[in-house]
C-alpha cells in the first residue's frame, strides 16, 4: 500500500521559533499533498493544497506567510511555522494522493506531529 | 453551502452492532470516504461509496444513498479495539475532501 511519512513525530520549541515538517511519500508519485490541522477534540482542518512545482492554494483564514509550504518534488512537501506562538500547538497531519491507476483519488495520511510551542 | 454531518458520540457494547450515520451537501459528489482515527493518531482508511449500495469489508461495511445524501458504516462484533473516532468525509466536484466532525464511539465491556 502508499506510505507517507512525516518528519519529525513531535517538536517542542520556544515561542518566535520555526519548526519545518516533511512530508514525504514513500513508495509513490503524489503530485498533490494536502496538509491539516487538528485541535484536541475536533476533526481535521485542511489549511492547504499542495501540488508539486506550483504555489499552494491556502485555506480561507490560514496565513500563507505564516505557514510556510514547499513542494519541491513529488515526495516530498514541507510546511514551515515561522514565528510559532503557542497557539499554533496542534497536531499536523499530511496526506497524499496517488494518482497512478488508482480506482479512486484516495488520501493517504502520514503519522502527523504534534507541535507544542511553549 | 457544505455541510457534512454526523453525531457527536455514540456508545455501544463489546460484541454488538452500531451504526454510524452521515449526510451529506456537497457541491458535486466524487465520492464517500470513512476513515479511523485513534486518539494522537492520524486517520486511516476503511471504506469508499461513490455507488448506491452496500459495499461490505470484514466487520465493517458501508452504505451509500446518493439520492438522500446519505451514509452509515456499520461495525458488527465490535471490539474494545473499536473505540475511535470516525470520520465521514466527501470529495466534491473539485475533488477536495471535505470533512465531518467525527464521531466518537465508546466501546464498553
Amino acid at each position: 500500500g502508499a506510505v507517507v511519512s512525516q518528519h519529525p513525530s513531535w517538536v517542542i520549541c520556544k515561542s518566535g521559533t520555526s519548526v519545518k515538517i516533511e512530508c514525504r511519500s514513500l513508495d509513490f508519485q503524489a503530485t498533490t499533498m494536502f496538509w491539516y490541522r487538528q485541535f484536541p477534540k475536533q476533526s481535521l482542518m485542511l489549511m492547504a493544497t499542495s501540488n508539486e512545482g506550483s504555489k499552494a492554494t491556502y485555506e480561507q483564514g490560514v496565513e500563507k506567510d505564516k505557514f510556510l509550504i514547499n513542494h519541491a518534488s513529488l515526495t516530498l512537501s514541507t510546511l514551515t511555522v515561522t514565528s510559532a506562538h503557542p497557539e499554533d500547538s496542534s497536531f499536523y497531519i499530511c496526506s497524499a494522493r496517488d494518482l497512478g491507476g488508482r480506482e479512486y483519488n484516495e488520501q493517504f495520511f502520514g503519522p502527523g506531529t504534534r507541535l507544542t510551542v511553549l | 453551502g457544505q455541510n457534512i454531518d454526523q453525531p457527536t458520540e455514540m456508545t455501544a457494547t463489546e460484541g454488538a452492532i452500531v451504526q454510524i450515520n452521515c449526510t451529506y451537501q456537497t457541491s458535486g459528489f466524487n465520492g464517500l470516504f470513512w476513515y479511523q482515527q485513534h486518539a494522537g493518531e492520524a486517520p486511516t482508511f476503511l471504506s469508499y461509496n461513490v455507488l448506491d449500495g452496500l459495499e461490505e469489508k470484514g466487520r465493517f461495511s458501508s452504505f451509500l444513498s446518493r439520492s438522500k445524501g446519505y451514509s452509515y458504516l456499520l461495525l458488527k462484533e465490535l471490539q474494545m479495539k473499536d473505540s475511535a473516532s470516525y470520520l465521514c468525509a466527501c470529495m466534491d466536484s473539485n475533488y477536495q475532501l471535505i470533512w465531518g466532525a467525527g464521531t466518537k464511539l465508546i466501546i464498553k465491556p
